[in-house]
């Protein structure tokens, strides 16, 4: 019979408001990290990403945090808006594997206006 | 300019059938990657190509998987004695190079569905 699919971390919030996805990643060789959005139907979007030699970047609207001592991932999402619905993965690259990445289970983020 | 485009956008098939996906990928990109993705999870790697020749195929699940690029642009993924187990997303991307640091360009996917 058909499998059931895994339920996603579900985050709920607020239009305008400020949502944090958490991840924590495998690998300690992994040098090299992408948040990703997925929306329904649709391929995996880039949003951001990072390099092991930082702890922090921004875009618009959007930052990635990297504590590699816990090997921690978080995509901090500044006045969150309802096309921000999506579900969002996180991704890992690990250090002499070529453009090879290993995605996380991924959250569930749901605005409501 | 275009994105990469995957055919067909749904296939469903009977169990022990062959099946062909195919991907096109970004002009110019010379490495292209395979996803499969299954409900409620992400995307899990299967193969990566660059140039016409397969350079990671460790994600592979078994021998009824196989894919080629022959000329360096459109893929094929192909999958002998299908079973309900592969119905999932199979998902193609395309990056400049075939390093980290190049952000891959995901398609839309193939959704798979084996009876």
């Amino acid at each position: 019979g058909e499998s059931v699919g895994l339920h996603l971390p579900t985050l709920s919030v607020q239009e305008g408001d400020n949502s944090i996805i958490n991840c924590a990643y495998s690998n300690s060789a992994s040098d090299y990290f992408i948040w990703y959005k997925q929306e329904s139907g649709k391929g995996p979007q880039f949003i951001i990403d990072i390099r092991s030699n930082m702890d922090k970047r921004q875009g618009q609207r959007v930052t990635v945090l990297l504590n590699k001592t816990v090997k921690h991932l978080s995509l901090q999402i500044a006045a969150t808006q309802p096309g921000d619905s999506a579900v969002y993965f996180c991704a890992e690259n690990i250090i002499g594997q070529g453009g090879k990445l290993i995605f996380g289970q991924g959250t569930e983020l749901s605005v409501k206006p | 300019g275009a994105g990469v485009s995957q055919t067909p956008s749904n296939k469903v098939t009977e169990k022990g059938k062959y099946v062909e996906l195919r991907c096109d990928p970004i002009s110019g990109h010379t490495a292209l990657y395979w996803y499969r993705q299954s409900l409620g999870q992400g995307p899990e790697f299967l193969i990566y190509f660059q140039g016409t020749g397969a350079a990671d195929d460790s994600g592979l699940p078994n021998d009824r998987f196989f894919a080629v690029r022959p000329e360096g642009s459109v893929s094929t993924l192909k999958i002998q004695r299908t079973e309900r187990g592969d119905s999932a997303v199979y998902l193609c991307a395309s990056s400049y190079q075939g390093q980290a640091y190049n952000e891959q360009f995901f398609g839309p996917g193939t959704r798979l569905t084996v009876l």
